[in-house]
């Protein structure tokens, strides 16, 4: 089975300091796509970021960017000068099967609660 | 168009009632997604939809959750018989084919059986 592993469950910080969250998944696919999601505490989910396997340019959003390693499957997010309404659960998805017999769709990590103090 | 819209945004019932929720798509994406998110947790898959067909659904899911997409635009996720195990948020989302560009998320809706 394809799967993700956040291994951070929380991780707190103070307000303009940088972070990384951590994300590593399995997969035997070549070309697939990956994602950080954010979901602020009672709102809605909302996609951070992208990125596509094929290329090795690390994709960058105003104050957030990937570290991607495609041969060691590793998918870090990294928020440079943090703000209070970053405070958010992150979540790390890549588009994948659940099993053999599955459709390609997104396959989630467990999150990481990500607490910005001021 | 103003994205993914999920009704109601609340439901509460009592254990053994049936509850139905509903979700209005983004008009272009021909993708549509359940899922069920417990605090603290990450999205857990329930069911998918292409256009009208339901191409998938999680093999632990319970029969009495059933789901439907007539006319390949809203869908509608009944839930039967409902327990307290039940309680939790149910995502909907919807994407442009196998979602390379990402899913667009509703608000969820809430169900808490008492």
């Amino acid at each position: 089975a394809q799967t993700v592993t956040q291994s951070q469950p929380e991780m707190s910080v103070q307000e303009a300091e940088t972070v990384t969250l951590s994300c590593t998944y399995d997969t035997s696919e070549s070309n697939y796509y990956l994602f950080w999601y954010k979901q602020p505490p009672s709102r809605q989910m909302i996609l951070v970021i992208r990125q596509e396997a094929y290329k090795q340019q690390n994709a960058t959003e105003n104050r957030f960017s990937v570290n991607f390693q495609k041969a060691a499957k590793s998918f870090s997010l990294k928020i440079s000068d943090s703000q209070l309404g970053d405070t958010a659960m992150y979540f790390c998805a890549f588009n994948g099967r659940l099993d053999r017999d599955s459709n390609y769709q997104l396959i989630w990590g467990a999150g990481t609660k990500l607490i910005i103090k001021p | 168009d103003t994205g993914v819209s999920q009704n109601p945004r609340h439901k509460i019932t009592k254990r053994g009632q049936n509850v139905t929720f509903r979700c209005d798509p983004i008009s272009e994406h021909n993708r549509l997604y359940w899922y069920r998110q417990t605090l603290g947790q990450g999205p857990e898959f329930l069911t998918y939809f292409q256009n009208e067909a339901q191409l998938e659904k999680s093999r632990l899911l319970s029969d009495r959750f059933s789901a439907e997409r007539p006319k390949g635009s809203f869908s509608t996720l009944e839930i039967q018989r409902t327990e307290q195990g039940d309680s939790a948020m149910y995502l909907c989302a919807s994407s442009l084919l196998d979602g390379y560009y990402g899913y667009t998320f509703g608000s969820g809706t809430r169900l808490t059986v008492v």
